[in-house]
């Protein structure tokens, strides 16, 4: 069974850092992209961060270059995302998802782990 | 950055309706796009990949449709379970991006 688990959500000042893990199995890390997408009331779902299969290429939403980075750990099963310099806008709830296809198509998502910036 | 614009914003509909919902491209994105649901407190699900193709165990009462620029989502027959929110997604290009949505609700 595939599975998904997303961790490191909390409170955050402005300013700040956290690192969010995703977990995965069920499956072979090293033959997928992986992606962080989040989500806001406002603003719906936004793609953040990819990564593809062995980590050498990357892509980011201009509101997180510099400040944000994707990466993997295909041994131990593991995605990350290092959120440094936090802005209040950055509050969401940070899902990571599979993609079966390059670029997109996510066929399997995490349950999401919350962020929450403010002071 | 390639927008998407859904319509409507909320379709009301009673069970066993038939639900049309809509996905409008900035630019030509082929045949890129795809379907989520999303149900309350949960996550999103795939649902339609490729503009026309269903994910693994997506009843067959969902279907996609279009190319270029227009795109369609298709719900034959409304069962309970299908009121949610509809997103749409390109994978044409980075950034990708995702629509706004479709609230689909019980009349």
């Amino acid at each position: 069974e595939v599975q998904l688990v997303e961790s490191g959500g909390g409170l955050v000042q402005p300013g700040g850092s956290l690192r969010l893990s995703c977990a995965v199995s069920g499956f072979t890390l090293s033959d997928y992209w992986m992606t962080w997408v989040r989500q806001t009331p406002r603003k719906g779902l936004e793609w953040v961060a990819s990564v593809k299969q062995d980590g050498s290429a990357k892509y980011y939403v201009d509101s997180v270059k510099g400040r944000f980075t994707i990466s993997r750990d295909n041994p131990n099963n593991s995605v990350y995302l290092q959120l440094n310099s936090l802005k209040p806008e950055d509050t969401a709830v940070y899902y990571c998802a599979r993609a079966f296809t390059a670029a997109g198509n996510f066929d399997f998502w995490g349950q999401g782990t919350l962020v929450t910036v403010s002071s | 950055e390639i927008v998407l614009a859904q319509s409507p914003a909320t379709l009301s509909l009673s069970p066993g309706e038939r639900a049309t919902l809509s996905c409008r491209v900035s630019q030509s994105i082929s045949n890129y796009l795809a379907w989520y649901q999303q149900k309350p407190g949960q996550a999103p699900r795939l649902l339609i990949y490729d503009a026309s193709n269903r994910a693994t165990g997506v009843p067959a009462r969902f279907s996609g449709g279009g190319s270029g620029t227009d795109f369609t989502l298709t719900i034959s027959s409304l069962e309970p379970e299908d009121f949610a929110v509809y997103y749409c997604q390109q994978r044409s290009s980075w950034p990708l991006t995702f629509g706004g949505g479709t609230e689909l609700v019980i009349k």
